[in-house]
């Protein structure tokens, strides 16, 4: 079975710019979540959703940062205007059911803003 | 609210020998508890979790870990270890009201020594 794909794999921007990260989560899995990975902060999550439904964006570190998920097979994370503060690693996970399940992780997309 | 602490963000084992990785933990419910690997360039991946069924949990890779609610500790073993088992290791916790965030820990990276 195909895992959480990811894309773009490697993204360099110019501060400015708009970043957009997507995601297809495993099939048939009802809950999409979107992590950052730095070596300051480690991981941390951005924000979840169950059934397309965003629950919990607390952790959206600002206005710039917005993320969709327009159906069960597909979500977008956007940050517009990007800044070099934004690089790190974002990975999308998704799990089906409840809380003690397995979360499957993408191989995450690496964001270089100069 | 829920976190989790790994003490030592670095780890070296020679080779052979055996693995100990610290995990504690702090939850106002009874929690899940989770160990995740990352290696280079990869998602992370699931090696064991509790679940709140048997306090010592056996996992992928020869790995085991055993929840000890008096020591809120879930600490991460494996007898002998293995070049390949190189990579970062994040304990991981969530309570079981169904609030459906996973605290990650800010990861322990091992180093095996040949």
């Amino acid at each position: 079975d195909a895992g959480v794909i990811q894309s773009p794999r490697h993204e360099v921007t110019e501060m400015g710019q708009e970043v957009t990260l997507r995601c297809k989560p495993i099939s048939g899995h009802d809950y999409l979540f979107w992590y950052r990975q730095t070596m300051m902060r480690g991981l941390e999550l951005l924000i979840y959703f169950n059934n397309n439904v965003p629950i919990d964006d607390s952790g959206m570190p600002e206005d710039r940062f917005s993320a969709k998920m327009p159906n069960a097979s597909f979500s977008t994370l956007k940050i517009q205007p990007s800044e070099p503060r934004d690089s790190a690693v974002y990975f999308c996970a998704s799990r089906q059911g409840p809380l003690g399940n397995t979360i499957y992780f993408g191989e995450g997309s690496w964001l270089t803003v100069v | 609210a829920q976190s989790v602490t790994q003490l030592g963000s670095h780890v070296s084992v020679s080779e052979g020998a055996l693995v100990l990785l610290r995990c504690n933990y702090s939850s106002s419910v009874p929690p899940y508890l989770f160990w995740y690997v990352q290696y280079p360039n990869q998602g992370l991946q699931l090696l064991l979790k509790y679940t709140s069924a048997a306090t010592l949990v056996k996992g992928i890779n020869g790995f085991e870990a055993e929840f000890k609610k008096s020591e809120t500790s879930f600490h991460l073993t494996k007898p002998s270890a293995h070049m390949s088992d190189a990579a970062e290791y994040f304990c991981a916790v969530s309570d079981q009201r169904g609030y459906q965030k996973v605290t990650f820990g800010i990861g322990t990276k091992l180093q095996v020594i040949p």
